[in-house]
């Protein structure tokens, strides 16, 4: 099973549409959740983090985290052409040195979102 | 604020050749990643520093790889020998410190392409 999940796609929706994309995760004890968006050959770039339970609102972006169910999910309004990327889950996964706590940050495969005139 | 700094951009090298990648991070970020991101995949972490020591290395190929941050600011990724399968960007990425609530921030990349 792999660690962070996400359906490759591609997604493709409408422009105005809402684009939902879902992520999901094997480490339980996983407490800090990130939404990467990649413009195709360019770095990975930061649009939303979530912590706890429930909904995060940016804009047009919410971000939504079920621990219990082992999910997060980002929800796009208002898509535009312009959000036509690579959308990226991480999870930032528990990990014991030298008795001190740290996150590894590790991704799924990403999700390619087309959002078409 | 600068963002994270990367060299070179690109190289182009053959097979069995050797190459090096520099990173320096967003100045007062603890942490520093290597990830290593296939044509159509996402990111694999390759290796973890927190200050100059490593967090996690468990996905470094260490027969061919590795990576240093003696002074805890800036790092070396190297390759030797490189293999056609070492074709990928390498991102490197850093945060304020290594623990759960920490945001990542990414460098450009270098995009290696072994022949």
């Amino acid at each position: 099973q792999k660690e962070v999940e996400q359906n490759s796609g591609p997604l493709s929706v409408p422009e105005g549409a809402i684009a939902s994309l879902n992520c999901t995760y094997s480490d339980r004890v996983s407490q800090s959740f990130f939404w990467y968006r990649q413009y195709s050959g360019k770095s990975p770039e930061l649009i939303m983090s979530i912590y706890s339970n429930g909904d995060k609102e940016d804009g047009r972006f919410t971000a939504q985290l079920n621990k219990a169910s082992q999910y997060v999910s980002l929800l796009i309004r208002d898509s535009q052409p312009s959000d036509s990327a690579t959308y990226l889950c991480a999870v930032n996964m528990p990990l014991n040195a030298g008795g001190t706590s740290y996150g590894k940050l590790t991704f799924g495969q990403g999700t390619i979102l087309t959002v078409h005139p | 604020e600068a963002g994270v700094a990367q060299s070179p951009r690109y190289k182009i090298i053959e097979k069995r050749q050797s190459v090096a990648f520099w990173c320096n991070p967003i100045s007062g970020h603890a942490t520093l990643y290597w990830y290593q991101q296939i044509l159509g995949q996402g990111p694999k972490l390759l290796i973890q520093f927190q200050n100059n020591g490593v967090v996690d290395d468990s996905q470094l190929p260490k027969d061919r790889f590795s990576a240093e941050r003696l002074k805890g600011v800036d790092s070396t990724l190297k390759i030797q020998p490189a293999k056609l399968e070492d074709s990928a960007v390498y991102l490197c990425a850093s945060s304020l410190e290594g623990i759960l609530n920490t945001e990542a921030f990414f460098g450009q990349g270098t995009r290696l392409t072994v022949v």
